[in-house]
């Protein structure tokens, strides 16, 4: 059971924009802007996409953002291509358990 | 260029202990923690500790605490993350990763990854 929250799958068709929700509480997303969300490819590491609730990694295009209000962090993908069919988590630091927490992952499907 | 290369795949048997290890290159080595994670087959990721290179400073998680150790040898960059008394259960793919930033109290994104290494642990 993952600390933080995300629904385990989401899908669009090609173009079309999904969003990924990441629910937390106030010992970790409500306590710190530090959001951050990673790609993982089938068969690779995880990548950093999105650091400090919204800020895009280096070489990562503007089809990504992220968001955060209270204790839940979003991300978003706008036009969708099939090179971004991966899994993706959220993550964080928890003050209360003084370590990182991620989510269970979403998978992202292009219809 | 960033890099974290990590040590090749190992099978081990129940009750076995492992080392893996994370050698670091392209950056100012003792500049940056090392974090380890740790991803189930077909899971999520789980977050295993920390390590300040500088001073080998270490924190754990909750779930790994007395389980596992890391440690660092800064003068060959590299960082290691030792499973005692392995189980089935720690059959895993386990990542090393800096993250971009860290204090003693807390350390935000993870912005760059080791390649992983695949344990399986198999009577």
């Amino acid at each position: 059971q993952s600390v933080l929250t995300q629904p385990p799958s989401v899908s669009a068709a090609p173009g079309q924009k999904v969003t990924i929700s990441c629910s937390g509480s106030s010992s970790n997303i409500g306590n710190n802007d530090y959001i951050s969300w990673y790609q993982q490819l089938p068969g690779t590491a995880p990548k950093l996409l999105i650091y400090d609730s919204y800020k895009r990694a280096s070489g990562i295009p503007d089809r990504f953002s992220g968001s955060k209000s209270g204790t839940s962090a979003t991300l978003g993908i706008s036009g969708l291509q099939t090179g971004d069919e991966a899994d993706y988590f959220c993550g964080t630091w928890d003050s209360s358990l003084r370590a990182g927490v991620f989510g269970g992952g979403t998978k992202v499907t292009v219809l | 260029e960033v890099q974290l290369v990590q040590s090749g795949a190992e099978v081990k048997k129940p009750g076995e202990s492992l080392r893996i290890s994370c050698k670091g290159s392209g950056y100012s080595f003792s500049s940056f923690w090392i974090s380890w994670v740790r991803q189930k087959p077909g899971k999520g990721l789980e977050w295993i500790g920390r390590i300040d290179t500088s001073d080998s400073f270490t924190s754990y998680g909750p779930s790994f605490q007395g389980h596992v150790t890391i440690s660092v040898d800064k003068s060959i960059r590299t960082a290691y993350l030792q499973l005692n008394n392995l189980k089935a259960s720690d059959t895993a793919m386990y990542y090393c990763a800096r993250p971009g930033y860290c204090n003693d109290d807390s350390c935000r994104d993870l912005d760059n990854w080791g390649q992983g290494t695949l344990v399986t642990v198999s009577s």
